[in-house]
């Protein structure tokens, strides 16, 4: 069966410090991949999301930036963080076009 | 672009029926889902509609899709202080840079004893 993982689950980092949030997929092959964040109150956001190794997409322009070095691997980084890049974030991925997403239990950061 | 909008505030007592509503913007929605998440939780899915269909039950979940008018709802019958969470409508289509799916804002159901 697939899985999903993602990490770290929590973390405090001091504004202007660097981020790396990693998510790997396992029991699929080729899988479409996202990044969401959810801020506090608010719904989710699309950050980015690929189709393959390489292939990313920005929904939203940010200091945020995304990577797929592999297949089932993505990750989320910055250079600087910001105190508005607290928030919860989600990893997820699905199969084709049209299928069920499926998440990650998420990560939460606090900027401080 | 796509956007999907949902209330964000539903208040039900115990055993009566909750209704959350969802619109969207998207005409060629192919996929349209509800999801929950519970405090602290990641996302779990609830149940799912093709574009096609009109209605779509599971146990006390009801789905119904109204494609003329781009609206989404989901019934819960007999709801329960279990079902207190937040809820969330998307829509799925296929992007420039290929398939991508959109969220709303989620709907926080209180449930009441």
């Amino acid at each position: 069966s697939q899985t999903i993982h993602q990490w770290p689950a929590t973390l405090v980092q001091p504004v202007g410090s660097p981020l790396s949030l990693e998510c790997t997929v396992e029991g699929t092959s080729n899988p479409n991949l996202y990044w969401y964040r959810q801020a506090a109150g608010r719904g989710l956001q699309l950050l980015f999301y690929s189709v393959g190794i390489g292939q990313i997409s920005s929904e939203v322009p940010q200091n945020l930036s995304a990577s797929r070095p592999q297949d089932r691997q993505f990750i989320l980084s910055s250079k600087k963080l910001l105190l508005s890049d607290s928030g919860f974030y989600l990893c997820a991925w699905s199969v084709g076009q049209g299928n069920t997403i499926y998440f990650g239990e998420g990560s939460w950061l606090t900027v401080v | 672009g796509e956007d999907v909008e949902q209330s964000l505030f539903l208040s039900v007592r115990e055993g009566d029926s909750s209704v959350i509503n969802c619109t969207y913007t998207d005409s060629s929605s192919t996929y349209l889902y509800w999801y929950k998440q519970e405090p602290g939780a990641g996302l779990q899915l609830l149940t799912y509609i093709f574009s096609n269909m009109d209605m779509k039950q599971d146990q006390r979940l009801t789905v119904l899709l109204n494609k003329k008018d781009k609206h989404l709802s989901l019934r819960i019958a007999d709801t329960q202080t279990g079902d207190s969470a937040i809820y969330f409508c998307a829509e799925s289509n296929v992007g420039t840079g290929g398939f991508k799916t959109i969220f709303g804002a989620g709907t926080r159901l209180f449930v009441k004893a």
